[in-house]
């Protein structure tokens, strides 16, 4: 069963970069049919899809973010990689990893909150 | 980009009753439109993909319709643990998400 869990910092500070990492576990990031992203939800608010990957590295990212995003992948460790700079306290939220096959999500990370503040 | 108008944002429903969600377009999407199921504290959960098709393991209650701009989530005799928030999400141009629907029982 193909399981995905982001790590990293809780509390990141304004202005600074988020960092998180996704570790997929039962199933190879180096599959040809997939494609592994980041999803975010403020609390109590809606989705927002932040960007995806292939693993030969090919990236998408949602226009309104690409300026501040990064999104990589090392296959060797079976991991992607989250990085957002110059965060605000409007960047809180909930952080998923998933993977994306075709145009469905299929599967999730259980999440982990990031809190901007200083 | 492409906008999703998902209504209501919020509805309360006995058990038993049938529950319809709408989900607009900005534009023509297809039928590049999936739903998820989101209980609190949990990642989503894909239930419909493709306007119509039924993800496997998910109960036969649920449905989906349409095409172009305009498409329909309904679950045809609501029960308890169907209490969620919904949301649909188009795949036509990018990825967005509709602002969702959150069920309550009433």
């Amino acid at each position: 069963q193909l399981q995905l869990q982001e790590s990293g910092p809780g509390l990141v500070k304004p202005s600074e970069t988020l960092s998180l990492t996704c570790t997929v576990s039962g199933g190879s990031i180096s599959s040809s049919s997939y494609y592994w992203g980041w999803i975010r939800q403020p609390p109590g608010k809606g989705l927002e899809w932040i960007g995806s990957i292939y693993y030969s590295g090919s990236t998408y990212y949602n226009p309104s973010l690409k300026s501040r995003v990064t999104i990589s992948v090392d296959t060797s460790k079976n991991q992607f990689s989250l990085k957002l700079s110059s965060v605000t306290a409007a960047d809180t939220a909930v952080y998923y990893c998933a993977r994306r096959s075709s145009g469905l999500v299929d599967y999730w990370g259980q999440g982990t909150l990031v809190t901007v503040s200083s | 980009d492409i906008q999703m108008t998902q209504s209501p944002s919020s509805l309360s429903a006995s058990v038993g009753d049938r529950v319809t969600i709408t989900c607009q377009a900005s534009q023509d999407i297809s039928n590049y439109l999936n739903w998820y199921q989101q209980k609190p504290g949990k990642a989503p959960k894909l239930l419909i993909y493709d306007a119509s098709n039924l993800e496997t393991g998910v109960p036969s209650r649920f449905s989906g319709s349409g095409s172009g701009t305009d498409f329909t989530f309904t679950i045809s005799s609501l029960q308890p643990e169907d209490i969620a928030t919904y949301y649909c999400q188009q795949y036509d141009n990018s990825l967005t998400f509709g602002g969702g629907t959150k069920v309550e029982i009433k």
